[in-house]
């Protein structure tokens, strides 16, 4: 059972547009979302992350969008540039891992952004 | 650096010939993982540990097993590999709180 669903699975978007990917969850007890992009040949990185106590978050030309009601978070890339090219993974989790929750990190199934030039 | 190190990076191996892929990390991180990335299929986690000698099932544990004797070291034994675990491996730590997972860079193995 797929916990966190992530869209579209593939993008290609041109240079100076906006990259949007979509993930929604079923289980509320999650409360850390995090995005995590990979490029060719790396292992994910953490690229940003929001709790569900604000609506969004932004770093740069990054955004997270967050719907507590609709149970859906997602990410924007703005003025996209070819060095965005990677797969982008959703995630969430509840709790810590500390404490009697299991906390593990549950990811979506990525998304594989190309930004032409 | 702080950083997650993996070996091999690439194996090619038969069918029932045990291996083992190591991970080591150099952040005193508690908290270290092992995931398959697989197409379509995303990061999908094997087995986990909270501490030293405390290691627990993630979603696809059949057919791996691990230790973690040592904080710094969380190795992943193929005991009779398959050709289905073809994939692309990858080991991550973390502190206390879980959250923020630092990745290796992969270890690619096929098995024939």
């Amino acid at each position: 059972q797929q916990q966190v669903k992530q869209s579209p699975q593939s993008l290609i978007v041109q240079k100076g547009g906006i990259s949007i990917i979509n993930c929604a969850y079923e289980n509320t007890a999650f409360d850390y979302f995090p995005w995590y992009q990979q490029f060719p040949g790396k292992g994910p990185a953490l690229l940003i992350a929001i709790r569900p106590d604000v609506s969004e978050k932004k770093e740069g030309r990054f955004t997270i969008s967050f719907n507590k009601s609709a149970k859906q978070f997602s990410l924007h890339i703005m003025d996209s540039q070819p060095g965005d090219s990677a797969t982008y993974f959703c995630a969430a989790s509840h709790g810590l891992l500390y404490g009697g929750s299991q906390g593990n990190l549950i990811f979506g199934k990525g998304t594989k952004l190309s930004v032409k030039p | 650096e702080a950083q997650v190190t993996q070996n091999p990076r690439y194996l090619i191996t038969v069918t029932g010939k045990k291996l083992t892929v190591t991970c080591s990390q150099n952040m005193n991180h508690e908290y270290m993982s092992w995931y398959r990335q697989d197409p379509g299929l995303g990061l999908r986690q094997i087995y986990y540990s909270m501490n030293v000698e405390v290691t627990d099932k993630g979603d696809v544990p059949e057919g791996y097993k691990v230790s973690r004797k040592e904080k710094r070291n969380f190795p992943l034994i193929l005991e009779s590999p398959s050709p289905n675990q073809t994939s692309l491996y990858f080991c991550a730590s973390s502190n206390r709180t879980g959250n923020v997972l630092t990745f290796g860079a992969g270890s690619r193995l096929t098995v024939l």
